[in-house]
């Protein structure tokens, strides 16, 4: 079965600052991996998906992504944080069942943003 | 022109109570699912179904049943609810290829007292 770390439950910047958000996978076939967000209340929402084209995926908002396979690794960065992307971020792949695919997620990155 | 709906947005009941929530998809997806996130954030996923059948069930108790009377609705019927049946749940759709986004709903937030 396919897993997903993600390194740190909390990571807190000030605006302005550069975003980084650590996750690395475990699979032994080439993974599909994704970052989804999802602001207080709300259901989640696609910020970009790796799907073995360019190692580095440019997604919404500004964030964008690196997939490293020596590392194991799919990194979510953004230059310059915004107030507007405090919000809980996940990483996950996409694994087949039977002859669906369904995503198993890490644990979360509660991003807070600092004035 | 909500993707994918859920109703409803939240839900209180008691222990022992039956409940069902409901989940529609307007982009013509054939794969709909139900997850499941606890209260620390954590998501997992319960059922997947493709044009009506049930393809991934991932040991959830059968006091869970998932229903899908067409491919553009999948609803969730609860029995017995358990203090531990408290959480948001997400209903979500999407192509059939691993490589596809899946979209979520806004998700229900079931509180069992």
């Amino acid at each position: 079965a396919q897993s997903v770390t993600q390194l740190g439950s909390h990571v807190s910047v000030s605006e302005g600052a550069l975003v980084l958000l650590r996750c690395n996978y475990s699979s032994s076939v080439p993974p599909y991996l994704f970052w989804y967000v999802q602001y207080p209340n709300q259901g989640l929402q696609l910020l970009l998906k790796y799907t073995s084209a360019a190692t580095l995926v440019k997604g919404i908002n500004g964030f964008e992504a690196e997939f490293k396979k020596s590392e194991t690794s799919f990194h979510l960065t953004k230059p310059s944080a915004h107030m507007s992307d405090a919000a809980e971020y996940f990483c996950a792949v996409s694994e087949a069942g039977g002859s669906n695919y369904k995503l198993t997620f890490g644990k979360g990155t509660l991003l807070t943003v600092n004035p | 022109d909500t993707a994918v709906s859920q109703t409803p947005k939240y839900l209180v009941t008691q222990m022992g109570n039956d409940k069902s929530i409901k989940c529609e998809q307007n982009l013509g997806h054939d794969t709909m699912y139900w997850y499941k996130q606890d209260s620390k954030k954590f998501l997992k996923i319960m059922f997947s179904y493709n044009n009506k059948e049930l393809i991934i069930n991932e040991t959830v108790p059968n006091r869970f049943s998932p229903k899908s009377p067409d491919k553009a609705h999948l609803n969730l019927h609860i029995n017995s609810l358990e203090l531990g049946d408290s959480a948001v749940y997400f209903c979500a759709s999407s192509p059939p290829r691993g490589t596809d986004t899946q979209y979520f709903g806004p998700g229900t937030r079931l509180t069992v007292l």
